[in-house]
């Protein structure tokens, strides 16, 4: 059974800070997402990896394969990136069954003016 | 800007009502899906299509069913609405061949 794990679960940091979340999980995977869900619930797609990095604006995403293990940066955090913050995985499957995504329980961020 | 649109937002029904959650996109993507959020928890899979009819349960066991009659469209129903059904319910689309997801904004679900 795949299990994502992310860390912090909550985080609450000022204005201005280098954020970093954390996602682990625990099967081959063909794809990584971060996830952005604001209060409305509504789901916006940041990015999507297999490998490497990859950067858009202040926000930078990594993935380590071997490791198992992605993180999520935000750098000169505003109050408007609060919102939480939901890592996804797509596991590799040999055949057959669901493609759909493996959920982390999401970090709750908070940015303080 | 989204191009998969769901409706209601927010649906607020009593116990023992029929209703059905509209899911749409035009992206013309084979691949849809419906995940079910409670409160505070992860996303879980309940229903999923490869395309036009083609609809299968998903990871997490639901009373709802699906349909998918057109490419672009994929409507859960709940036959009779029970609190235990109340939750958020997201749908998401993905073209064949494609990593990528495009997810609606929710629909979510009260029932009293």
């Amino acid at each position: 059974k795949n299990e994502v794990e992310q860390s912090p679960q909550n985080l609450t940091a000022q204005e201005g800070e280098f954020i970093t979340i954390n996602c682990s999980y625990s099967v081959g995977i063909s794809a990584l997402h971060w996830l952005q869900q604001h209060p409305g619930g509504g789901i916006v797609s940041l990015f999507m990896l297999s490998s490497g990095k990859k950067k858009h604006g202040r926000l930078i995403a990594t993935i380590n394969i071997q490791e198992k293990h992605s993180s999520l940066h935000i750098t000169a955090s505003h109050p408007r990136d609060s919102a939480v913050y939901i890592c996804a995985v797509r596991p590799y499957y040999s055949g057959g069954g669901a493609d759909g995504l493996t959920f982390g329980k999401g970090t709750h961020l908070i940015i303080q003016p | 800007e989204a191009d998969i649109y769901q409706t209601p937002r927010y649906l607020v029904i009593g116990t023992g009502k029929k209703i059905t959650l509209e899911c749409s996109q035009t992206m013309g993507h084979d691949k849809m899906y419906w995940y079910q959020q409670d409160p505070g928890m992860e996303l879980h899979l309940i229903h999923y299509s490869y395309g036009v009819n083609s609809t299968e349960k998903g990871d997490l066991s639901s009373e709802s069913t699906v349909s998918r009659i057109r490419t672009e469209h994929f409507p859960l129903t709940l036959e009779s609405a029970r609190p235990s059904h109340t939750s958020q319910y997201l749908c998401a689309s993905s073209e064949r061949g494609s990593y990528g997801y495009t997810f609606g904004s929710g629909t979510r679900l009260t029932v009293v």
